[in-house]
């Protein structure tokens, strides 16, 4: 079956250090990948976007790698902030019809 | 820049009764999207439309969900007769992209109990 899995269970992380949330799949071929960020009430706001040819993309503290081959994302956020506390969600376009499939997301929590 | 505009925020009803929301995308964004989110899940596409025209609605519920986006630009989505299981935030994104290869932009949400 396809699916895309973040993790469940909230990530505690401590202020300064760097977060590093997942993002696997399975049976899917990939266009890109987005990243995008949730905070309680409100809606997801785009964070980056890597494309299936591309391993690594940066935005200031921000850093998503992507392996086609392991069928996994990883999205990093240096000296991480009480403020990057919040929900990730990873989601994939399918080459086919560039139809974006969600991941249930992952909570970050950044402790002071 | 004025963002995806929704409305309304909150919204409770008894089961059976029906509900629109509104959505007003970012101006020049010929698509603009539906999505459900139910509460610790990731979004869920009801309807995508490209322009005025439905680009994507297998999801979509249509014995009770029903969409429409009029000259295309703002869009409403209406459920009737509501069910227990409708009870989500239903968000409203738009791209500027005519292919779905860019970013979404998102609104705030419409949060629907129904009791």
């Amino acid at each position: 079956s396809q699916k895309i899995e973040q993790n469940s269970e909230a990530l505690n992380i401590q202020e300064g250090k760097t977060a590093t949330l997942t993002c696997n799949y399975t049976n899917y071929s990939p266009a890109y990948l987005q990243w995008y960020r949730q905070d309680p009430g409100r809606g997801p706001v785009f964070l980056l976007l890597i494309r299936e040819n591309e391993k690594e993309k940066r935005k200031e503290r921000l850093k998503v790698t992507f392996d086609t081959t392991l069928k996994q994302s990883l999205f990093h956020i240096t000296a991480s902030q009480p403020a990057d506390s919040a929900t990730y969600l990873c989601a994939l376009a399918l080459d086919s019809n560039y139809q974006l499939i969600w991941g249930a997301g992952t909570k970050l929590i950044i402790k002071p | 820049e004025a963002g995806v505009a929704q409305s309304p925020r909150y919204k409770i009803i008894e089961k059976r009764q029906s509900v629109a929301f509104w959505c007003n995308p970012i101006s020049g964004h010929a698509t603009l999207y539906w999505y459900q989110q139910i509460l610790g899940q990731g979004p869920k596409l009801l309807i995508q439309f490209q322009n005025n025209g439905v680009v994507d609605d297998s999801q979509l519920p249509k014995d009770r969900f029903s969409a429409e986006r009029l000259k295309g630009v703002d869009s409403t989505l209406k459920i009737q007769p509501a069910k227990l299981e409708d009870s989500a935030v239903y968000l409203c994104a738009s791209s500027f992209r005519t292919a779905n290869t860019g970013e979404l932009f998102f609104g705030e949400g419409s949060r629907l109990t129904v009791l």
